[in-house]
């Protein structure tokens, strides 16, 4: 199965940027990166989703390399809410199956 | 609110029980997945059904078998539950087979099985 891979945790104080690398080199042609949210006891949650060069929306930005092999979400001025776990999700080329990386816990101080 | 429910939110099972966890959406998704969240392994898909009347296994299959009722209902069963199948079970849909358009997930099913 293709592995993502993610930092386990990172730390930042409020009104900071983040960026939030996922690794995924063995992603398939057609497949999208979709990046979600999750707060304790919730489901994940959507954010942003891209395929190529870069995606904003209200939320956050997604920059995707022309390579496709790595994505970067990126947290404008973080606030306390923005703390949570942070996934990102491709597809595996050899299963066709939607793999989640591990999870980044975002600690956003005051 | 539109969305995906799962029902139970909370259950306890002895070794050797069986049940159902039930979960339907209301957003005429052609795809529907169960997941299960432990501990340190961020979540792992268990079965999906890419449209109604088809099902395939997905990470962790072992253990559990599931129904694509219709559209909208995606069961996933524990024939003889294990304490190793304790974990909280989410439910998701999205609109392509294979989640090009990002997945709803429901609000989970914390499963203890003792």
């Amino acid at each position: 199965l293709a592995k993502t891979t993610q930092p386990i945790s990172m730390d930042s104080y409020e009104g900071q940027e983040v960026n939030i690398t996922c690794s995924h080199n063995n992603i398939a042609t057609n497949d999208y990166i979709t990046w979600y949210q999750q707060f304790p006891s919730q489901g994940p949650r959507f954010i942003i989703q891209g395929y190529k060069t870069k995606v904003t929306n209200e939320v956050a930005s997604l920059f995707i390399p022309a390579d496709r092999k790595s994505s970067t979400l990126s947290l404008p001025r973080v606030s306390l809410s923005d703390t949570a776990v942070y996934y990102c999700l491709v597809g595996d080329e050899n299963t066709g199956k939607l793999i989640f990386g591990q999870g980044t816990t975002l600690q956003v101080k005051p | 609110n539109a969305g995906v429910t799962q029902t139970p939110k909370f259950q306890v099972l002895k070794t050797g029980q069986s049940m159902t966890l039930q979960c339907a959406q209301d957003m005429n998704h052609n795809s529907m997945y169960w997941y299960r969240q432990d501990p340190g392994m961020g979540l792992r898909l268990i079965y999906y059904s890419a449209s109604e009347g088809t099902t395939d296994k997905g990470e962790v299959p072992n253990g559990y078998n599931v129904s694509r009722l219709n559209k909208r209902e995606f069961s996933l069963r524990l024939e003889s539950a294990a304490p190793s199948q304790t974990s909280v079970y989410f439910c998701a849909s999205s609109e392509a087979g294979q989640g090009d358009y990002g997945y709803t997930f429901g609000s989970g099913t914390r499963l203890t099985v003792v």
